[in-house]
């Protein structure tokens, strides 16, 4: 069983819906939470970065941490065209080292 | 403009042939990261370092090598030995390897293909 399990997908919704993009994780002794946004042929870009449970919100982005469920979700409001792209959500412990990343969830917004 | 330059963008290896991506940051990071991206996957984990002259096996590390000399620097080499090095390859830093400086930063990949 893997470590991270991400949502899917692909999703595909109507230009000013809302989006919900989710993960769950097995390891409690994650503690630091990121999304990433990775367009075709280029690199994931870092959309959010959070630590403690609850939510932070950016824009149009909120990124919710459940640490009790082990859940976490990336909300997208108004969503445009330009968020089409696939997300990955990823997390790691305090001194890991390294990250471990969801497989991605590819959206598409249509106008 | 600070950032993580990944070069040749597009790479083609012949059977049996070692090739070596470059993968060069300006961030004066500590840590570096090599990922291996197949289509419609997530990232696995090559190799990666959170210091220099030093380096860790990732999850993926069969056929792999790098070398961590200079903190700007971490080439990949993909050798003979790995059966199926048709991927993406993404390259990526941190300013630390733990805590909380550990969100990486990515370049933008290096698509290797067998001839």
């Amino acid at each position: 069983q893997k470590e991270v399990e991400q949502d899917p997908g692909p999703l595909s919704v109507p230009e000013g819906a809302i989006v919900s993009l989710n993960c769950t994780y097995s390891n409690s002794a994650f503690q630091y939470f990121m999304w990433y946004r990775q367009y075709s042929r280029k690199g994931p870009e870092l959309l959010m970065y959070t630590y403690s449970s609850g939510n932070k919100e950016d824009g149009r982005f909120t990124a919710q941490v459940d640490k009790s469920s082990k859940y976490i979700s990336l909300f997208i409001r108004d969503s445009q065209p330009s968020d089409s792209a696939t997300y990955l959500c990823a997390m790691y412990r305090g001194n890991a080292g390294k990250s471990t990343f969801g497989d991605g969830t590819t959206l598409t917004v249509k106008p | 403009d600070g950032g993580i330059t990944q070069s040749p963008k597009y790479l083609f290896r012949k059977e049996g042939q070692n090739v070596t991506l470059s993968c060069e940051q300006n961030l004066n990071h500590d840590a570096m990261y090599w990922y291996r991206q197949d289509p419609g996957q997530g990232l696995r984990l090559i190799y990666y370092s959170q210091i220099v002259n030093d380096f860790q096996k990732g999850d993926i590390a069969e056929g792999y090598s790098v070398s961590r000399e200079k903190k700007e620097s971490f080439p990949l080499t993909v050798t003979s030995a790995q059966k199926n090095p048709t991927a993406f390859y993404l390259c990526a830093s941190s300013r630390t390897g733990g805590g909380g400086n550990q969100p990486q930063h990515f370049g933008d990949g290096t698509r290797l293909s067998i001839l």
